[in-house]
């Protein structure tokens, strides 16, 4: 089955604890991408990758960091989270960026 | 910088009672508009993709057109099932590669 795999899909952590929510799609896409997702708002990208080992800020890069070292992981991380990181994330892919993109089923993080 | 904006932000209807949702956007160079919609708690699924003005794409109860500035997404005689929140997002030609949506619009559809 085509799908995004996003994990954990909730985490309760504390300030400064580093980590990373792991991404991962089975389809040979190149392109994938994060957003985070806050009350009553749309999607804000955070960074985005258009091939191995190429990738990009989005709007809303300040405080994450991602790698592309393989073509199916896109791995987030938060270096030292903060309670301004609580949020619903949510990664996906798609064979091009302008093409339809498939989402994973979120990860919703709490910093406390 | 690319914008969206959708509205309105909410819309009640009843059953079978047809309406719009409006998304207007800037974008320099429009590559790509593309329709999302999104369950509650749950990740946003492709519904439709636009890349020129005069285009339309349609799928059962939904019809979305293009403009040069804004798109629009026809609901017809929608249903109960049809509740959602449906995002519209952008990209242009100025960073390939970065999307812009919009906040959304929450419809719900009464019996």
């Amino acid at each position: 089955e085509a799908q995004v795999t996003q994990n954990p899909r909730y985490l309760i952590t504390v300030t400064g604890k580093k980590l990373t929510v792991t991404c991962s799609q089975n389809m040979n896409h190149e392109y994938m991408s994060w957003y985070r997702q806050d009350p009553g708002l749309g999607l804000r990208q955070i960074y985005y990758s258009m091939n191995v080992e190429v990738t990009d800020k989005g709007d809303v890069p300040e405080g994450y960091k991602v790698s592309r070292k393989e073509k199916r992981n896109f791995p987030l991380i938060l270096e030292s989270p903060s309670p301004n990181q609580t949020s619903l994330y949510f990664c996906a892919s798609s064979l091009d960026e302008n093409t339809e993109a498939f989402f994973g089923q979120g990860t919703r993080l709490t910093v406390v | 910088e690319d914008q969206v904006t959708q509205s309105p932000e909410a819309l009640r209807l009843q059953e079978g009672e047809s309406s719009s949702l409006n998304c207007s956007y800037t974008v320099s160079g429009l590559r790509g508009l593309f329709w999302y919609r999104q369950d509650p708690g749950k990740g946003p699924e492709f519904l439709f993709t636009l890349y020129s003005a005069g285009e339309e794409k349609e799928k059962e109860r939904l019809k979305a057109t293009l403009t040069k500035k804004e798109s629009f997404l026809h609901i017809t005689a929608p249903k109960p099932e049809d509740s959602a929140t449906y995002l519209c997002a952008v990209q242009g030609n100025t960073n390939a590669g970065k999307s812009t949506f919009g906040d959304g619009t929450t419809l719900t559809v009464k019996p």
